[in-house]
């Protein structure tokens, strides 16, 4: 099965200052790697996904995330943090595509990020 | 605007008592999935449905039921041999259930559950 490790159970930053969540993956190949926000009591909504095109990944709301298998890291980046993005971040990967996995495309969660933004 | 609709937002059981939770979507996807989310724990997927009349067993069935009888809806229960059911649970679709599925998951706003 494939796996996500999300470095920190919990952040925080200045408004204004960068944002950086860690995520390392789990897996022999190049798999399928999405991120997710979600606020409270809410569902989750997908802020990008790596499908293997480009390594450096944009999404909404300003967020972005590079892939790298030599450090099989896909880490969530974003240059200035808005009170907005406080909120819990998923690290999630899919076994589609990989040997072994299933042809659904199953997701695998990390435990999650709670960013937290001081005004 | 498309979407998935749970209901309801928040639900209470009885000891000994069985619960249905509605999740209903008009994206028109095939693929159909529960979540089970604790504190701390991210998302584990309970049963998922990659086409109607068919359905699968995720990591955590144990305690749930659920039925696929049309394309849009996909019920779950939770029945009385879950000893622990106080979660918030998500359901989720995505387009292509046979095998070309890497798109990316939609996901309904949830519903929690608590035990009184």
């Amino acid at each position: 099965a494939q796996s996500v490790t999300q470095l920190d159970s919990h952040v925080s930053v200045s408004e204004g200052t960068p944002v950086l969540l860690r995520c390392n993956y789990s897996s022999s190949y190049s798999p399928s790697l999405f991120w997710y926000v979600q606020h409270p009591n809410k569902g989750l909504q997908l802020l990008l996904k790596y499908t293997s095109a480009a390594t450096l990944v944009k999404g909404i709301n300003g967020f972005e995330a590079e892939f790298k298998k030599s450090e099989t890291s896909f880490h969530l980046t974003k240059p200035s943090a808005h009170m907005s993005d406080a909120a819990e971040y998923f690290c999630v990967v899919s076994d589609y595509g990989i040997p072994g996995g299933s042809t659904l495309g199953r997701l695998y969660f990390g435990r999650g990020t709670q960013l937290t933004v001081w005004p | 605007d498309g979407g998935i609709t749970q209901s309801p937002k928040y639900l209470f059981r009885k000891e000994g008592q069985n619960v249905t939770l509605s999740c209903e979507q008009n994206l028109n996807h095939d693929a159909m999935y529960w979540y089970r989310q604790d504190p701390g724990q991210g998302l584990r997927l309970i049963y998922y449905s990659q086409i109607v009349n068919d359905f699968q067993k995720g990591d955590i069935a144990e305690g749930y039921s659920v039925s696929r009888e049309k394309k849009e809806s996909f019920p779950l229960t939770v029945t009385s041999a879950q000893k622990n059911p106080t979660a918030f649970y998500l359901c989720a679709s995505t387009v292509g259930g046979g095998g070309y599925s890497n798109q990316p998951q939609h996901f309904g706003d949830g519903t929690r559950l608590s035990i009184l």
